[in-house]
């Protein structure tokens, strides 16, 4: 099992531009979360899902949309990049009978 | 909400034993604590949780106080693989939002 993958792991945007940022996991867990680190800050939660064709709103989750079109992936969106937004984003998932998290090696992000 | 206090930084010595505190003084009956740690850059990694009775796995052991108020993560024999941010977390009601906070950055010396 490769447990949960992110994709990619470096990008430079510039502000303005859009990207999309890719999580994939294959242990068929029902929950999968976005979270964002900031430099010597913990994690905070962007958006979250509890099954397919369901996402809810995290912490933060002014600037992104997120997608659940198949249980393995769950993807996040920046429509319009701004500075503010560069950060590491970490995946995670989880099954419906346990809190425990598995994370991704996350994404990071630089917007100029 | 329940949250968590943690000293934001702590050093030990190579094979001794490493102790995490964590308060929570306003933890709900029915939450439980987690402990995660982060080594480096890479994600978080899940190392126990209990509610009220102490936990032990092969990573570690977790110690809450009989009131709950607070807990202690303990690395039995601390390594230099251990140097990472520990983090103290309790669940939240609702069960789907997990707030991590800033941790303690625990660094094992030679």
């Amino acid at each position: 099992n490769a447990g949960v993958t992110q994709t990619p792991k470096f990008r430079v945007l510039k502000t303005g531009q859009s990207m999309t940022l890719l999580c994939a996991q294959d242990m068929n867990h029902e929950y999968m979360y976005w979270y964002r680190q900031d430099p010597g800050m913990g994690l905070r939660l962007i958006h979250y899902s509890v099954g397919e064709g369901t996402t809810a709103k995290g912490e933060v989750p002014d600037g992104y949309n997120v997608s659940r079109l198949k249980k393995q992936n769950f993807l996040l969106g920046l429509e319009s990049a701004a500075p503010s937004q560069t950060s590491v984003y970490f995946c995670a998932s989880r099954t419906s009978a346990s809190y425990e998290q598995y994370f991704g090696p996350g994404t990071r992000l630089t917007v100029t | 909400d329940a949250k968590t206090t943690q000293p934001p930084s702590m050093d030990c010595a190579e094979g001794r034993a490493a102790n995490l505190p964590c308060n929570h003084s306003t933890i709900s009956g029915n939450e439980y604590v987690y402990w995660y740690r982060q080594i480096h850059s890479q994600g978080p990694q899940y190392i126990i949780h209990g509610l009220k009775n102490n936990e032990t796995n092969e990573m570690a052991s977790l110690i809450i106080t009989e009131d709950r108020k607070s807990s202690t993560l303990i690395l039995p024999h601390a390594t230099l693989r251990d140097t990472a941010v520990y983090y103290c977390i309790v669940r939240q009601n609702t069960g789907n939002q997990f707030y991590f906070g800033t941790g303690t950055s625990l660094t094992v010396i030679p």
